[in-house]
């Protein structure tokens, strides 16, 4: 059964850092693409950023460009997402998601953890 | 940037047919597909590529492609797929989800 499970959020204050974990079992995570998508309260999903499976590819979105870092150690079937200089606005629960990979040039989202849930507030 | 629109809300009576859109630039040229998510609970695909469903899906949803737009239709509507449905699509290099559509059944 494939399962992801997030952690690392927290209450954090505007300028601080936060790095977020997520542990993938149930498939063979070196295969994969992953990502971060995230959910503001009581608001739409934002997609976060993507990491291929052999982190050659990463892509973020322009909101977080240049603050959030995503990362993974394939050898501790982990995904991580290191955020820098985090604002009110970035307020959220974090979601991991797999990439299905069945299609080149596209993302599907085919498992979802949980979610951690962060909050930037003074 | 790329955007996604989708109706904030549709209603449908148990049993009936409930269909939402998602319209977007050259969306005909890309693959949509399509999440459920429950209050309280984590997103789930239930079509990708326009009109694929994932095993476990139950047969009553179904995707659809006409220009540029994407359609999810839930046939034989139960109460249990009352929801926030969201469509999406990759465009430069990056993962666009519409604004979502609540559906009601009552």
């Amino acid at each position: 059964e494939v399962q992801l499970v997030e952690s690392g959020g927290g209450l954090v204050q505007p300028g601080g850092s936060l790095r977020l974990s997520c542990a993938a079992s149930g498939f063979t995570f070196s295969t994969y693409g992953m990502n971060w998508v995230r959910q503001a309260p009581g608001k739409g999903l934002e997609w976060v950023s993507y990491i291929s499976s052999s982190s050659r590819t990463i892509f973020y979105a322009d909101s977080v460009k240049g603050r959030f870092t995503i990362s993974r150690d394939n050898a501790k079937n982990s995904l991580y997402l290191q955020m820098n200089s985090l604002r009110d606005e970035d307020t959220a629960a974090y979601y991991c998601a797999r990439d299905l990979g069945a299609v080149a040039g596209t993302v599907i989202l085919d498992y979802w953890g949980q979610s951690t849930l962060v909050t930037v507030s003074s | 940037s790329y955007e996604l629109t989708q109706p904030p809300s549709v209603s449908v009576s148990p049993g009936q047919t409930a269909s939402i859109t998602c319209s977007g630039d050259k969306l005909g040229d890309k693959y949509a597909c399509w999440y459920q998510q429950k209050p309280g609970q984590s997103p789930e695909l239930v079509i990708y590529q326009h009109i694929k469903r994932p095993s476990g899906i139950p047969e009553r949803f179904s995707g659809s492609k006409s220009g540029d737009t994407a359609t999810l239709t839930i046939s034989g509507t139960q109460a249990m797929d009352e929801a926030d449905y969201y469509c999406q699509a990759w465009d430069s290099n990056t993962a666009v989800f519409g604004g979502g559509t609540k559906l009601t059944v009552l």
